[in-house]
């Protein structure tokens, strides 16, 4: 079946720290990539995605490169602040599975000043 | 503005009571999904409907039934709660032919049963 396998956290950073979290898949098919942000108290949102092998996502300064080789779709930030403290979520579609999304188990990170 | 709506937002429950979850999206999403999120379990899928008249169980549907009432919502009923399903429930839309499409969550609903 479908996974994700997301770098454990928590994950704790001082403001203008580089930001890496490391996310591996497996899938069945060929598979469109996610990035999800839940802040406190939220429902998730989506932050990024990628559809095919090479596209990068990008948006509010994170990206992600989708990478077939490594199956991988690490999450990216040159410079974290304060307000990207948040439980981030990396997830994976085929299209032909019912339109479900697997998720993986979502990774903490708090921005310190 | 566009989206999912879910309510109640907080609910606390006697253990033996039932409950009906109320979702509904105004995207005209074909399908919708139910999720529980647990500390250190990530989201787990209970039930999902990939389009009106159809629902389907997902990865932990016992305990719980689901109603797709139109194609704008889909209700989670717990009949008889229990405190493992104490957690926060989410529901999700998307647009199951459309390759790419993410998820649009609702804000959640916070279940304690005691």
């Amino acid at each position: 079946g479908d996974s994700v396998t997301q770098m454990e956290g928590p994950v704790t950073l001082s403001e203008e720290a580089c930001l890496t979290i490391n996310c591996t898949y497996t899938a069945t098919g060929y598979p469109s990539l996610f990035w999800y942000v839940q802040y406190p108290g939220e429902g998730l949102q989506l932050l990024l995605k990628a559809t095919k092998a090479d596209d990068k996502g990008s948006n509010k300064g994170f990206e992600a490169t989708y990478r077939k080789e490594t199956t991988s779709f690490h999450l990216e930030k040159g410079s974290v602040q304060v307000s990207d403290s948040a439980v981030y979520f990396c997830a994976l579609s085929v299209n032909t599975n019912a339109g479900k999304s697997t998720f993986g188990d979502g990774t903490t990170l708090t921005v310190k000043p | 503005n566009a989206g999912v709506t879910q309510t109640p937002k907080f609910q606390v429950l006697k253990t033996g009571q039932s409950m009906t979850l109320q979702c509904a999206q105004d995207m005209n999403h074909n399908s919708m999904y139910w999720y529980r999120q647990d500390p250190g379990m990530g989201l787990r899928l209970i039930y999902y409907s990939a389009s009106e008249g159809t629902t389907d169980k997902g990865e932990v549907p016992n305990g719980y039934n689901v109603s797709r009432l139109n194609k704008r919502e889909f209700s989670l009923r717990l009949e008889s709660a229990a405190p493992s399903q104490t957690s926060v429930y989410f529901c999700a839309s998307s647009e199951l032919r459309a390759l790419g499409t993410s998820y649009t969550f609702g804000s959640g609903t916070r279940l304690t049963v005691v």
